[in-house]
């Protein structure tokens, strides 16, 4: 069965680093998402991403963060400048129809936990 | 603004009980509901989803939810628990805009031998 992958699995970081947590998506999906999750916390939406731009963010993805597809299969977030807040699960996951779709479905990849120090 | 409520942070039942996970949902219009559960070291699986129609919707590993508009509910069940079900469980409704989906907190499922 496809699935979504994401790489690293754990990352640490020192505060004021960039760092790329990559995704896989399925490869035939046309939406992409980044979830994060702070430990104790919700799992909150960041940013959904369709036909090479992004579709909506939320509040907490500001000008530290980005996302790019820089190729056909890859889909990365991009944290320019870590701070020790951004300590959290990381969830990408893909669709291949929009909302309201009967087949409508966000697969989720297994996450990677960024610890900032 | 819509929102997800999990009442239960924790709940414990033994091996071959029943189970009932309680979500509030907060939402102007009919909305689109999901559950995801969430095994250790594992990305988030939908178990099933609400988006019109019947309001008793089943799901993967024999769980069901049935939508309540009258008491903005979604509650998950599953009539014999297995000690493979201990996980953590997500509801989440549609967030409006680009498809994005608002979580509830988690309820953390521990299944007694």
């Amino acid at each position: 069965e496809p699935e979504v992958t994401q790489t690293p699995s754990h990352q640490v970081t020192q505060m004021g680093q960039e760092v790329i947590l990559r995704c896989v998506p399925i490869s035939n999906h046309l939406y992409f998402y980044w979830y994060r999750q702070i430990l104790g916390q919700k799992v909150e939406f960041l940013v959904s991403f369709y036909n090479n731009e992004i579709s909506e963010k939320s509040e907490i993805f500001d000008d530290q963060f980005s996302v790019e597809r820089p190729d056909g299969s890859n889909f990365t977030l991009k944290i320019r400048s870590t701070k020790l807040e951004d300590s959290a699960m990381y969830f990408c996951a893909s669709s291949s129809s929009a909302l309201a779709v009967n087949s409508y479905e966000q697969y989720f990849g297994p996450g990677t936990r960024l610890t900032v120090t | 603004a819509q929102s997800v409520t999990q009442p239960d942070i924790h709940i414990t039942v033994s091996e071959g009980a029943s189970l009932e996970l309680r979500c509030n949902y907060s939402y102007g219009a009919t909305p689109y509901l999901f559950w995801y559960v969430q095994s250790p070291g594992q990305g988030l699986q939908l178990l099933l989803k609400y988006f019109s129609g019947d309001t008793l919707v089943q799901g993967i590993k024999g769980f069901e939810a049935e939508f309540k508009r009258s008491q903005s509910s979604f509650n998950l069940r599953k009539p014999s628990v297995h000690w493979s079900d201990a996980a953590e469980y997500f509801c989440a409704v549609d967030g409006g805009g680009y498809n994005k989906l608002i979580f509830g907190a988690g309820t953390r499922l521990a299944v007694h031998p």
